[in-house]
């Protein structure tokens, strides 16, 4: 079984500055990651997923994660964010099984004071 | 495509009361996903379909819920009798495969029992 840990409930951020949102997963075999993001009074949408290959993936709005098998992380990060960022961010981990389920984080609100 | 379509956007009833919320999932997918959000507990898968057919409801939560896939364009999620705990957004998301392909997401349905 998998599990995801956010370890931020809430992340405030002036604006243009740096973020990075923090996410922990637990798993007995190989996963996938994914970082979702949820605007206010939407639905959940995909920001970017590790599937293999490079550790680095890049996702829409100029988010990047890193995946670090030692470590077991998948941070997200954005070098600057915009207003237009403030969401709530959703980690998750599903196993390689096309029936497996996706197994998201608690979430991270994200704020960002202008 | 239209994306995922979910009705009603919003319901209100009485404790006691029927609810049914609709989805239709995007056109081609054979996964269809109910989850469930709130404040305390977060976003909780309820149940899966995979081409109609219900794969795990170990998230539904009682037997006052039920979920239906009767064609591939069209599910229900039906709360019987509601409670004020019911109280939530609910979401469905479609997929076409599982595991570690990507799931779109309805705008939700906002139910509030009183």
């Amino acid at each position: 079984a998998q599990s995801v840990t956010q370890l931020d409930s809430q992340v405030p951020v002036f604006e243009e500055a740096p973020v990075e949102l923090r996410c922990n997963y637990s798993s007995s075999v190989s996963v996938y990651l994914f970082w979702y993001v949820q605007y206010p009074n939407q639905g959940l949408q995909l920001l970017l997923k590790y599937l293999s290959g490079s550790t680095l993936v890049k996702g829409i709005n100029g988010f990047e994660a890193e995946f670090n098998k030692s470590q077991t992380s998948f941070h997200l990060r954005k070098p600057s964010v915009h207003i237009s960022d403030t969401a709530e961010y959703f980690c998750a981990v599903s196993g390689y099984s096309s029936a497996s389920k996706i197994i998201f984080g608690s979430g991270t609100r994200l704020s960002i004071r202008p | 495509d239209a994306g995922v379509i979910q009705s009603p956007r919003h319901e209100v009833t009485e404790m006691g009361q029927e609810v049914t919320l609709r989805c239709k999932p995007i056109s081609g997918h054979d996964y269809l996903f109910w989850y469930r959000q709130t404040m305390m507990r977060g976003l909780e898968l309820l149940i899966y379909f995979n081409n109609n057919v219900p794969i795990d409801d170990s998230g539904m939560p009682e037997d006052r819920f039920s979920a239906k896939m009767p064609n591939a364009s069209f599910s229900t999620l039906k709360i019987q009798p509601s409670e004020p705990r019911d109280s939530a957004v609910y979401f469905c998301a479609s997929s076409f495969q599982g595991g570690p392909y990507e799931q779109y997401f309805g705008p939700g349905t906002r139910l509030t029992v009183t």
